[in-house]
């Protein structure tokens, strides 16, 4: 079974700091890989996708993927309360199909 | 763009009722999906389609569970008949590419 795993937390962190949010996952034929963030009560929405191996910055976010190790991290710089909420891994395996992590819930602590 | 559309927001219905959600996709994506969130399982894929045509149905739990999507703009998710296990968001999604954008969601609650 493809799976994509992710500490539920929550993950805690002080206003300002870097918020570090990892996902791994088991199908090495996986090839696209997504963070998506879901406030409380609404829908996922994505922040990036990430297709290399290496990092991808787009303004406070970076995402860096290892597919030799099967893992995925997004990290948020500059951590803001606006921040806090469930950010989900999705891998994408076959066709257009993504396979979606648990969730990890960040809260961002003035 | 609006987005994706769904309809209702909010549905809540007795045991054995059947239930019809709606979904209108992004203009021009040729990808489809329904998902379903609860707390425990978390996001599950039910069914996704492509060009209007289904393409893999084996997250959808049981026979009560069915789907359409007529044309590139409409699709339905029915439950018939609904039981109380069934309660859970459910969201349709849509992509052109592999990026998939969610619609707002709908609430059932199966009392």
């Amino acid at each position: 079974q493809k799976e994509v795993e992710q500490n539920s937390g929550p993950l805690s962190v002080p206003e300002g700091a870097i918020a570090s949010l990892n996902c791994t996952y088991s199908d090495r034929g996986s090839q696209s890989f997504f963070w998506y963030r879901q406030y409380s009560g609404k829908s996922p929405e994505l922040i990036m996708f990430i297709y290399s191996n290496g990092d991808k910055e787009d303004g406070r976010f970076t995402a860096q993927l290892n597919k030799a190790s099967q893992y995925v991290s997004l990290l948020i710089r500059d951590s803001q309360p606006s921040d806090s909420a469930t950010y989900l891994c999705a891998v994408n395996n076959a066709g257009n199909m993504l396979t979606f992590g648990g969730g990890t819930r960040l809260m961002v602590k003035p | 763009d609006a987005g994706v559309i769904q309809s209702p927001r909010h549905e809540v219905t007795e045991m054995g009722q059947e239930v019809t959600l709606r979904c209108k996709p992004i203009s021009g994506h040729d990808y489809l999906f329904w998902y379903r969130q609860t707390m425990m399982r978390g996001l599950e894929l039910l069914i996704y389609f492509n060009n209007n045509v289904p393409i893999d149905d084996s997250g959808m739990p049981e026979d009560r569970f069915s789907a359409k999507m007529p044309n590139a703009s409409f699709s339905t998710l029915k439950i018939q008949p609904s039981e109380p296990r069934d309660s859970a968001v459910y969201f349709c999604a849509s992509s052109y590419r592999l990026e998939a954008f969610f619609g707002q969601g709908t609430r059932l609650t199966v009392v």
